[in-house]
């Protein structure tokens, strides 16, 4: 079945810094690739999501490229707000769907005024 | 977005009981998930709610203790079954469409 790999577990920037979370994957058929944003105590939010016709999606700061030879995928938060302190998911879809997600173990954000 | 409702938000239940969440889609749903999220943790996917048909669970997960019912295309049910602390987790549910999968804002259950 897919597997994803999620790094790092946690991250810490100044604020104004960039901050870069990468997920691997092993399914080269997964064709559809989300980003989840988790603030404390509320659900998960979809902030970027790319298919895989598409090497990068930019939606203001923030930004996914996807490398499908290499089967990764890279969550690209530019100019880091304390409002961007949270936890990221990664996720894709299981094998032969494409709306089952498989989530990443999550990277929590902490941005530093 | 779809817009996705769940309750109860939060429950505390004694072990050997059994709990039921509610989960409302609007009409942009086609498919709707169960998945779990212990403390701390990322979501495991429970079970594919099918409209008018037994769940598809996932490995891990059985009807006995997860049952869930969709008898329609924008409501469905969870049921936590004989609980013990184990259950303690927040549980959500979720809508998509054809690509983007929203949440629902999770319902918080503690078992003592």
């Amino acid at each position: 079945g897919e597997n994803v790999e999620q790094h790092p577990s946690t991250l810490s920037v100044q604020e104004g810094d960039s901050a870069v979370i990468k997920c691997t994957y092993s399914d080269s058929a997964s064709n559809y690739f989300p980003w989840y944003k988790q603030e404390l105590g509320k659900r998960p939010q979809l902030i970027i999501d790319i298919r895989s016709n598409v090497g990068e999606k930019k939606d203001q700061r923030i930004a996914v490229t996807l490398n499908k030879t290499a089967k990764h995928f890279s969550l690209h938060i530019t100019e880091t707000q304390p409002e961007d302190s949270a936890v990221y998911f990664c996720a894709l879809p299981f094998s032969g769907g494409y709306n089952k997600l498989i989530f990443g173990a999550g990277t929590r954000l902490a941005v530093h005024p | 977005s779809a817009v996705i409702s769940q309750k109860p938000s939060r429950d505390i239940c004694q072990r050997g009981t059994s709990l039921t969440i509610q989960c409302q889609v609007d009409s942009q749903v086609t498919m709707m998930f169960w998945y779990r999220q212990q403390p701390g943790q990322s979501l495991t996917l429970i079970a594919t709610a099918n409209q008018g048909s037994e769940a598809t669970y996932e490995s891990g997960f059985v009807i006995d203790k997860f049952p869930i019912s969709r008898p329609n295309l924008t409501f469905s049910t969870l049921t936590v079954s004989n609980m013990s602390p184990e259950d303690s987790s927040i549980y959500l549910c979720s809508g998509t469409g054809t690509y983007e999968q929203y949440f629902g804002p999770g319902t918080r259950l503690t078992v003592t």
